[in-house]
């Protein structure tokens, strides 16, 4: 499975856009790229994934590079209650046991 | 959000005894998982069942057994619990190996 890369730690403004990195060189074509998040003793949420092209839904967007090398997940409005640690994940689109393998994650805090 | 509840929320035991999990569903998805999260080492697939009666290992399935009866309900056994067990385990469903798996909010175990 492909590895990603995301920086430990990063602040952003309420109210603005939070923009999350993330790098997975070695993703191979047939590997999606799946954004989780984990507030504080809750289960990982799911927000969003996409293959090739820039995705949108109502948590947020998700802008991958042409070469798909890296990507980077968009929360346009951020509020307190997006903080939270993100997971950039890179799956097989056929993913036999569905595993998913979890980084450490970007721990985003949203401050007012 | 995924019908997903998990039992007991809490439980604090002692070493040596059995400790069962239970996972129940409502959105008669096909696939379920069991994950522990510790500090360090992100979340570890234990085991993943694809059916009723169809279960197969994880990555770190040493000690743990399940059990799959109904769509609904995936059982987490813990034979003999250890202190090295103590945890934090989450369920999550899929209805297929390509679609986002949604996680329940997890069972606090500790083992004394």
């Amino acid at each position: 499975d492909a590895k990603t890369t995301q920086p430990p730690s990063m602040d952003c403004a309420e109210g603005r856009a939070a923009n999350l990195p993330c790098n997975h060189s070695t993703i191979s074509g047939n590997e999606y790229v799946y954004w989780y998040r984990q507030i504080h003793s809750q289960g990982p949420q799911y927000i969003i994934h996409g293959l090739k092209n820039n995705e949108t839904n109502e948590m947020a967007s998700l802008i991958i590079t042409e070469d798909r090398k890296s990507s980077t997940l968009i929360l346009p409005h951020a509020t307190l209650r997006d903080t939270a640690v993100y997971y950039c994940i890179v799956r097989p689109i056929y993913n036999q046991g569905g595993k998913l393998i979890f980084g450490q994650g970007t721990e985003l805090s949203v401050k007012p | 959000d995924a019908g997903i509840t998990q039992s007991p929320r809490h439980k604090v035991t002692e070493t040596g005894t059995p400790v069962t999990l239970r996972c129940h569903q409502t959105e008669n998805h096909r696939y379920m998982y069991w994950y522990r999260q510790d500090p360090g080492h992100g979340l570890r697939l234990i085991h993943y069942s694809y059916g009723v009666k169809d279960t197969d290992k994880g990555e770190v399935s040493d000690g743990y057994s399940v059990s799959r009866s109904k769509t609904e309900d995936f059982l987490l056994t813990l034979e003999s619990a250890t202190s090295s067990q103590t945890s934090v385990y989450f369920c999550a469903i899929s209805e297929s190996t390509s679609q986002p798996q949604h996680f329940g909010d997890g069972t606090r175990l500790s083992i004394l």
